[in-house]
């Protein structure tokens, strides 16, 4: 299985940019997508193939990167961004997720 | 409004059955893959099993892979999870989603599922 492996924690300022690393074990072309998760909720898709925005999610969100090494950057983070991180890839069988990245805003 | 409402969770002993279903609205259902995807408590994502438009194709992780079916009734824009030889392990909140290039752009709110004697 692919592995996507995540850094756990993070702890940023409000008004700063935050980048967030998924690295996967084998390539995944530009199929990883990366959703965010908030205690009691459902995770919510903020962006699909690497660099596509989903619907309805501020521009301050973006994704990068292609092959092995993917990145979300959160510019400028804002109190409301504190959750869990995760990536996602859907080129490898079976679909995978990293364990998450939680932000914490000082 | 794009709603996936699921049902059918609960309780269940070690090595019964439960089936989970899923209420879709706001969206032409049948013309869309649908997915399920489970998190255990405190736990990652888990991605258990996807449909494709007409239900002729299903894929699953090797996890679940003989003991759980995914199925669907575009006349009711409905979808199933049929669980058999449930283990500790599925214990886990299930998620409906809406899938398109393997990611999932819509949830529903998702329903536990207890395994426990």
């Amino acid at each position: 299985d692919t592995v996507l492996t995540q850094s756990p924690a993070l702890a940023v300022s409000p008004g700063e940019r935050v980048s967030i690393s998924c690295r996967a074990s084998e390539g995944v072309n530009s199929y990883m997508h990366w959703y965010q998760q908030k205690p009691g909720q459902q995770p919510k898709l903020l962006i699909y193939k690497a660099s596509n925005l989903a619907s309805g999610v501020p521009a301050r969100f973006s994704g990068s990167g292609s092959g092995t090494d993917f990145t979300l950057t959160i510019d400028p983070v804002e109190a409301d961004d504190t959750a869990t991180y995760f990536c996602q890839q859907s080129w490898n069988d079976p679909y995978t997720f990293g364990a998450g990245t939680k932000l914490e805003l000082k | 409004e794009v709603q996936l409402v699921e049902s059918g969770g609960g309780l269940v002993q070690p090595g019964r059955s439960l089936k989970l279903s899923c209420a879709a609205s706001g969206f032409t259902f049948s013309n869309y893959y649908m997915a399920w995807v489970r998190q255990a408590p405190k736990k990652g994502l888990e991605w258990v099993a996807t449909i494709s438009t007409s239900g002729s194709r299903t894929y699953y992780p090797d996890s679940v892979k003989g003991r759980f079916t995914i199925s669907r009734d575009n006349a009711k824009s409905s979808l199933y999870l049929q669980m058999n030889s449930l283990k500790s392990e599925d214990t886990a909140t299930y998620y409906c989603a809406r899938t398109t290039y393997g990611s999932y752009l819509y949830w529903g709110q998702g329903v536990m599922v207890t395994v426990s004697s």
